[in-house]
């Protein structure tokens, strides 16, 4: 079974700081990792997704992931934060065996601040 | 190409009523998921339909259930509301059911059961 850990359920950065949003992952197979943004009132859009062909992995909106294997890890980040960030971030699994039964972590809440 | 449509956005219903929310995948798409978003539970799977047939159910109680249609729109049934029920739903469609398709979700239906 998998499951997903996002540390931080809110991060605060200053605008044009980095943005560092925290991923770690279990799987007993190898995984398929998306992240996703939610803006409020609004469902969930991709920024990208890992399916093994790189392992940094580049998404919109400047963000990017490196997927790490020995450390369990899919953390996004992006070097320079701008206001329209602020947003809720989901990290989701699911395994290759067909199912489009995606896990979500809790969700890390970004404020970016001027 | 349109989005995932969910309709209504809004809904407000009372205890033990029962409610049917809609969704209407992207042109083309074949497999619908259902997710239930709560502050406390974040996202929750529901269920998966594809080709008609569910094909993934969550860990939700009977009082949940769903449907597809030959043209893949879906509608999701919850009956005997609770006060609990209250949350967003949200829908979202992938291609196929390889485990690297992307879900595109919806912006979801908020329900609130008073």
């Amino acid at each position: 079974a998998q499951s997903v850990t996002q540390l931080g359920s809110h991060v605060s950065v200053s605008e044009g700081a980095l943005v560092l949003l925290r991923c770690n992952y279990s799987s007993s197979v190898p995984p398929y990792l998306f992240w996703y943004v939610q803006y409020p009132n609004q469902g969930l859009q991709l920024l990208l997704k890992y399916t093994s062909a790189a392992t940094l992995v580049k998404g919109i909106n400047g963000f990017e992931a490196e997927f790490k294997k020995s450390e369990t890890s899919f953390h996004l980040t992006k070097p320079s934060a701008h206001m329209s960030d602020a947003a809720e971030y989901f990290c989701a699994v699911s395994g290759q065996g067909g199912s489009e039964k995606l896990v979500f972590g809790k969700g890390t809440k970004l404020t970016v601040n001027p | 190409k349109a989005g995932v449509t969910q309709t209504p956005r809004y809904l407000i219903k009372t205890r033990g009523q029962q409610v049917t929310l809609s969704c209407s995948p992207i042109s083309g798409h074949r497999s619908v998921s259902w997710y239930q978003q709560t502050p406390g539970q974040g996202l929750q799977f529901l269920f998966e339909y594809f080709s008609e047939t569910q094909r993934n159910k969550g860990n939700f109680p009977g009082r949940f259930s769903g449907r597809q249609f030959s043209n893949s729109r879906s509608e999701m049934n919850v009956s005997t509301l609770e006060l609990g029920d209250s949350a967003l739903y949200l829908c979202a469609s992938s291609l196929d059911r390889q485990g690297g398709s992307p879900l595109h979700f919806g912006n979801g239906t908020r329900l609130t059961v008073t």
